[in-house]
């Protein structure tokens, strides 16, 4: 069974540029998770997706940061602008929400560098 | 809100030697309890996970953890450490229902000595 997918594995960029993260989940899970992790931190989530709707966005800062599941499949997290504050790993997790007792899966996430 | 602290920002153990992990967490429902390890450069891999029933869990490479209702406790432990296991350890609460979501602490790091 193919894990969750996450691109780019690693970027650079510059503040106040824009960036996108982009993670597939695992076939058939119908809840995705955006994580934000902070070096020396653990991950802390950013929004919670189920199919193609917004669960939890509460700790989204919406004011820069946007994602969107458009098809209920894959997602994409976005930054604009960046901040310096904002360099850090992205994890994207999926999880099926009908199956009593199971996990979430995480990514490899997206290493996120602001400089 | 849901809570997880673990105490221990760094532990350092010999090969061979037995380790304990300490998390303790906040919640006002049964909880749900999850400890990740998660390595240099890798996504997190769930060591083990904790639901319901006996409350001492046993996971993947040879780890255990014990759920203590009373000390709000859930301490990960290897009776012997591999030099492969180091890395960092996080423990983690879940919000199940509607929202199926993850509270982390802030994650040990495990060092092993040859």
């Amino acid at each position: 069974e193919a894990g969750v997918a996450q691109s780019p594995r690693y970027k650079i960029i510059e503040k106040r540029q824009s960036v996108a993260f982009w993670c597939n989940p695992i076939s058939g899970h119908a809840t995705l998770y955006w994580y934000q992790q902070i070096l020396g931190q653990g991950p802390k989530l950013l929004i919670q997706f189920q199919n193609n709707g917004v669960v939890d966005d509460s700790q989204l800062p919406k004011d820069r940061f946007s994602a969107e599941r458009l098809k209920g499949v894959d997602s994409t997290l976005k930054i604009q602008p960046a901040k310096l504050e904002d360099s850090a790993v992205y994890l994207c997790a999926s999880s099926t929400p009908t199956a009593p007792n199971t996990e979430a899966f995480f990514g490899q996430g997206t290493r996120l560098t602001v400089v | 809100a849901q809570s997880v602290t673990q105490p221990d920002i760094h532990i350092t153990v010999s090969e061979g030697a037995s380790l304990e992990l300490r998390c303790n967490y906040s919640y006002g429902a049964t909880p749900y309890l999850f400890w990740y390890v998660q390595s240099p450069g890798q996504g997190l891999q769930l060591l083990l996970k904790y639901f319901s029933g006996d409350t001492l869990v046993q996971g993947i490479k040879g780890f255990e953890a014990e759920f203590k209702r009373s000390q709000s406790s859930f301490n990960l432990r290897k009776p012997s450490v591999h030099w492969s296991d180091a890395a960092e350890y996080f423990c983690a609460v879940g919000a199940f229902g509607s929202a199926r979501q993850l509270t982390f602490g802030s994650g040990t790091q495990l060092t092993v000595l040859p």
